[in-house]
C-alpha cells in the first residue's frame, strides 16, 4: 500500500471556523491531490499539486485553499468552514501527472470525515 | 466536459452470482480508465485499469474492458463472494499533457449476501 496518511481522520467544527486538513506522503512522489466524497456526487478534486509551491485548481476549489512546502505534506485549508463543506476529504498522490506506466495511477488517503456544524 | 455515468445502485447479489457495472463515459481522443473499489470506512483502491481501446484490465477476478465504439468500461465478475461488497467507482482520466484530473463516476454500491 502506498505510505499516505491525513490528520485528522475525523473532526467536528463550527460554522466560521478555520480548519486545515494535512496529507503526509513517504513516496516521495510528485502529484498530490485533494478530493471531497459527497452522496450522488462521486468524488470531485478540489485542488491539486504538481511539485514544491506549485498547485492549481479543480472543480470545486472555491472556499477552499492549499499549500505545499515539501514534498511529503499537501494542506487543504478551510479559511471559514461553512456546513457545505460537511464531507469526507480524500487525498491521493500519484508518481506522475502524464499517462506512461503505472506512473499516472492515484493512490488514496484513509480519509477525513468532516462535520461543520 | 468530460463525464462518466455509471449504474445506479444498489446491487444486491447472491453469493457467486454474476457481477455487471455498467460504465460509460463521454471524452475526447483516448481517456484512461480506471475502476477503484471502496471497502466500508476505507480510502479508494485501485481495482483495474485500461489505457487504451481493446486494452482489457483484470485483477482479483474482476475484468473490464474499454470499448471505444461503445465508450464503455463494464466491470464484471463471474462468481462474487460476500467479501467483494464495497462501493465501486469507475473513471477517467483524459488524454493529453496537464490531464491530471480524474473524473469519477457517482459510485454503485454492492452487496452480497451469503
Amino acid at each position: 500500500d502506498a505510505g499516505i496518511t491525513q490528520s485528522p481522520r475525523h473532526k467536528v467544527t463550527e460554522t466560521g471556523t478555520p480548519v486545515t486538513l494535512r496529507c503526509h506522503q513517504t513516496e516521495n512522489h510528485r502529484y498530490m491531490y485533494w478530493y471531497r466524497q459527497d452522496p450522488g456526487h462521486g468524488l470531485r478534486l478540489i485542488h491539486y499539486s504538481y511539485g514544491v509551491k506549485d498547485t492549481d485548481k479543480g472543480e470545486v476549489s472555491d472556499g477552499y485553499s492549499v499549500s505545499r512546502s515539501k514534498t511529503e505534506d499537501f494542506l487543504l485549508t478551510l479559511e471559514s468552514a461553512t456546513s457545505s463543506q460537511t464531507s469526507v476529504y480524500f487525498c491521493a498522490i500519484s508518481e506522475s501527472g502524464r499517462t506512461s506506466g503505472n506512473q499516472e495511477t492515484q493512490y488514496f488517503g484513509p480519509g477525513t470525515r468532516l462535520l461543520v456544524l | 466536459g468530460d463525464s462518466v455515468t455509471q449504474m445506479e445502485g444498489p446491487v444486491t447479489l447472491s453469493e457467486e452470482a454474476c457481477l455487471t457495472i455498467n460504465c460509460t463515459y463521454t471524452a475526447t481522443g483516448y481517456p484512461s480508465l480506471f475502476w477503484y473499489v471502496q471497502y466500508p470506512g476505507e480510502g479508494l483502491q485501485l481495482l483495474l485499469k485500461a489505457t487504451k481501446a481493446d486494452d482489457k484490465g483484470s485483477n482479483k477476478g474482476f475484468e473490464a474492458t474499454y470499448r471505444k465504439e461503445t465508450t464503455s468500461f463494464h466491470l464484471e465478475k463471474g462468481s462474487v463472494q460476500v467479501s467483494d461488497s464495497a462501493v465501486y467507482f469507475c473513471a477517467l482520466r483524459p488524454s493529453g499533457a496537464g490531464s491530471y484530473q480524474l473524473t469519477f463516476g457517482k459510485g454503485t454500491k454492492l452487496s452480497v449476501i451469503p
